[in-house]
């Protein structure tokens, strides 16, 4: 069973700090990797999609992805209280029809 | 901007009754997806589509019908509802499988108790 694991968190950090949340994939395959934005109530929006190892950096978000290890990560720079949602990690095959998501981690940024 | 469009947005169901979820995307995307999502969860994937006509199963298809007539509509059938299918539904769509243009696109998602 190809899966796509994330720590459920809550992951609870102060306004300002860097919040990292992170995530691992079972399927060597996978070559398109994307963290969605879900609050509570909503439908998950794309914040990053990155495919190629290294990091990819986008306003106060960076994402990383190493193959080797299976890892993809998603740094939040100087968080803010609106950051506070579930934090989606999810694979894709190039090619392939399925996006495998993880179960998402709870962030907190406390004012 | 509608995007991904979707109704109803909630709705109650009667064990045994059936219903039909109504998707329709604007952006001519030839891929679109079912996926439900319980409390907690992440989200499973229950039909796709990679053009008009034709459908397949994702993870969960299981008490769930599609049908793709037109590449605009992509509606998911319950055929006797069960409590088992009390989640909410999110429609999707991408644009290709290729590797800058798969990004999947949400509907605001369809909550449905079955009761």
């Amino acid at each position: 069973q190809k899966e796509v694991e994330q720590n459920s968190g809550p992951l609870s950090v102060p306004e300002g700090a860097i919040a990292s949340l992170n995530c691992t994939y079972s399927d060597r395959g996978s070559q398109s990797f994307f963290w969605y934005r879900q609050y509570s109530g909503k439908s998950p929006e794309l914040i990053m999609s990155i495919y190629s190892n290294g990091d990819k950096e986008d306003g106060r978000f960076t994402a990383q992805l190493n193959k080797a290890s299976q890892y993809v990560s998603l740094l939040i720079r100087d968080s803010q209280p609106s950051d506070s949602a579930t934090y989606l990690c999810a694979a894709r095959n190039t090619g392939g029809f399925k996006t495998i998501f993880g179960a998402g981690t709870r962030l907190f940024v406390k004012a | 901007n509608a995007g991904v469009t979707q109704t109803p947005k909630f709705r109650i169901l009667k064990i045994g009754q059936s219903m039909t979820l109504q998707c329709t995307q604007d952006m001519n995307h030839n891929y679109m997806y079912w996926y439900r999502q319980d409390p907690g969860m992440g989200l499973k994937l229950i039909y796709y589509s990679v053009g008009a006509g034709i459908t397949d199963k994702g993870e969960v298809p299981n008490g769930y019908n599609v049908s793709r007539s037109t590449t605009e509509d992509f509606p998911l059938r319950l055929e006797l509802a069960a409590p088992s299918q009390t989640s909410v539904y999110f429609c999707a769509s991408s644009r290709t499988t290729s590797l800058s243009g798969n990004t999947i696109y949400f509907g605001e998602g369809s909550w449905l108790t079955v009761v």
